[in-house]
């Protein structure tokens, strides 16, 4: 069954310094979300993306958060300079159509120190 | 804004017993309502989708409810097992993006 990949599972990094996570949807899907989920909290919306451009955002999307996507595959979660309360769990999911069944990836655990 | 609330925090179970999850919302402008499973450490899989115009949705021993005006949605399991042990979420769904509740922990004693 086709599944949405995310890597790293694990990412540790400085405060400060920028990560890039990683993401491939399923392949003949057209809308691409980010969430997040902070140990113990509920999980929050990010971002969507469709047609390469970005649909919705929360407020939780400012300006050091980033999404692309680079080629045909990946769609990527850049967070320019990261800081403690950036430690969470991100989540990547896709659908076929807005509205849709939202697939997720299993998670990338990022851990800022 | 659009809250969702589960109630209960958490459940415990034995096996074989039938069990009811409880999800509400604040606006009733929604576009779907997704119910998903997360175990410790790991994703999101999807169980249940109902779109804003069905009323329920069943996928073998699950059944998903609607009721749009009021609110609310639930969560039926049949037959619980242990392997239905998990956190379950239920996500409304603008057409965008979901907003989460806070999840039920489901313990499903053998």
């Amino acid at each position: 069954e086709p599944e949405v990949t995310q890597t790293p599972s694990h990412q540790v990094t400085q405060m400060g310094q920028e990560v890039i996570l990683r993401c491939v949807p399923i392949s003949n899907h057209l809308y691409f979300y980010w969430y997040r989920q902070i140990l113990g909290q509920k999980v929050e919306f990010l971002v969507s993306f469709y047609n390469n451009e970005i649909s919705e955002k929360s407020e939780i999307f400012d300006d050091q958060f980033s999404v692309e996507r680079p080629d045909g595959s990946n769609f990527t979660l850049k967070i320019r300079s990261t800081k403690l309360e950036d430690s969470a769990m991100y989540f990547c999911a896709s659908s076929g159509a807005g509205g849709n069944i939202q697939y997720f990836g299993a998670g990338t655990r990022l851990s800022v120190l | 804004k659009q809250e969702v609330t589960q109630i209960p925090a958490a459940l415990s179970v034995p096996e074989g017993e039938n069990l009811v999850l409880n999800c509400s919302f604040t606006d009733s402008a929604i576009y779907n309502l997704q119910w998903f499973r997360q175990d410790p450490g790991k994703g999101l899989t999807s169980l249940l989708l109902i779109q804003s115009s069905q009323r329920e949705q069943t996928s073998g021993r699950l059944n998903a409810s609607l009721d749009k005006s009021s609110g609310r949605s639930t969560l039926y399991i049949a037959a619980s097992q242990p392997g239905d042990s998990a956190t379950y979420l239920c996500a409304v769904g603008t057409g965008n993006q979901f907003y989460f509740g806070t999840g039920t922990s489901l313990t499903v004693i053998p």
